[in-house]
């Protein structure tokens, strides 16, 4: 069954940078592409990015982009997000979660389970 | 940047009643308006895809409808379950952007 496992929730202070994991499993992982969101707290979905997983082509939302960096690892069947110059308004929980295929326009049709983030000094 | 705007944002409803929540668009979309459902500390669930689709394993008392800038998403005979928050998600356009949710309160 399709599977996408994210690392565990993270602590860092202002100014700090952090990179969450999403290990994808159950499909081939560059039929798909991932996609990044977060949700802060009581909050609604925003999204940050996607990264296609065959070609490694990237987008993110302009609101982030400077800080933002979505690679991801085809022989590990894992994608990154790497957030940089943390602010107390980036804890959130965050999401990956997979295209119904690798185009930018598909559906979202599995979840990961959220890492929490919290930046805090 | 397309914004989607759900109505209501807030809904109690007693259990086999019938729920219908709206989602309507800053600009045409197609049909590439997506349902999810999202109970407290769990991640989003997919239910419609591309407005009328539903996803495997989604009970058939859900059901979508709508294209360009108009969608629905309605919940037949409401079980106590559903209780959730919903959203819509536009893929039509990135940024990719989601609807304020509708939080269904079940009596």
């Amino acid at each position: 069954q399709v599977q996408l496992v994210q690392s565990g929730a993270e602590v860092r202070k202002p100014g700090a940078s952090v990179k969450i994991s999403c290990k994808a499993s159950g499909y081939t992982f560059t039929s798909h592409s991932i996609h990044w969101l977060r949700q802060a707290p009581g909050q609604g979905l925003e999204w940050l990015g996607w990264i296609n997983a065959a070609n490694g082509n990237t987008d993110s939302s302009q609101k982030i982009q400077d800080r933002v960096t979505i690679t991801r690892d085809t022989s590990a069947s894992t994608a990154y997000m790497e957030v940089i110059r943390l602010t107390s308004e980036d804890t959130a929980v965050y999401y990956c979660t997979r295209g119904a295929d690798g185009s930018s326009w598909s559906d979202l049709d599995f979840w990961g389970q959220g890492t929490l983030v919290t930046v805090s000094s | 940047e397309i914004v989607l705007t759900q109505s209501p944002e807030f809904q109690s409803v007693s259990p086999k009643e019938k729920v219908t929540i709206t989602c309507r668009a800053s600009q045409s979309l197609g049909r590439s308006l997506h349902w999810y459902q999202q109970k407290p500390d769990q991640s989003p669930k997919l239910l419609i895809r591309y407005a009328s689709q539903s996803f495997s394993g989604v009970p058939s008392r859900f059901s979508g409808s709508g294209s360009g800038t108009e969608f629905t998403l309605t919940i037949n005979s409401l079980e106590a379950e559903d209780a959730a928050t919903y959203y819509c998600h536009q893929s039509s356009n990135l940024p990719r952007t989601f609807g304020q949710g509708t939080k269904l309160e079940i009596k």
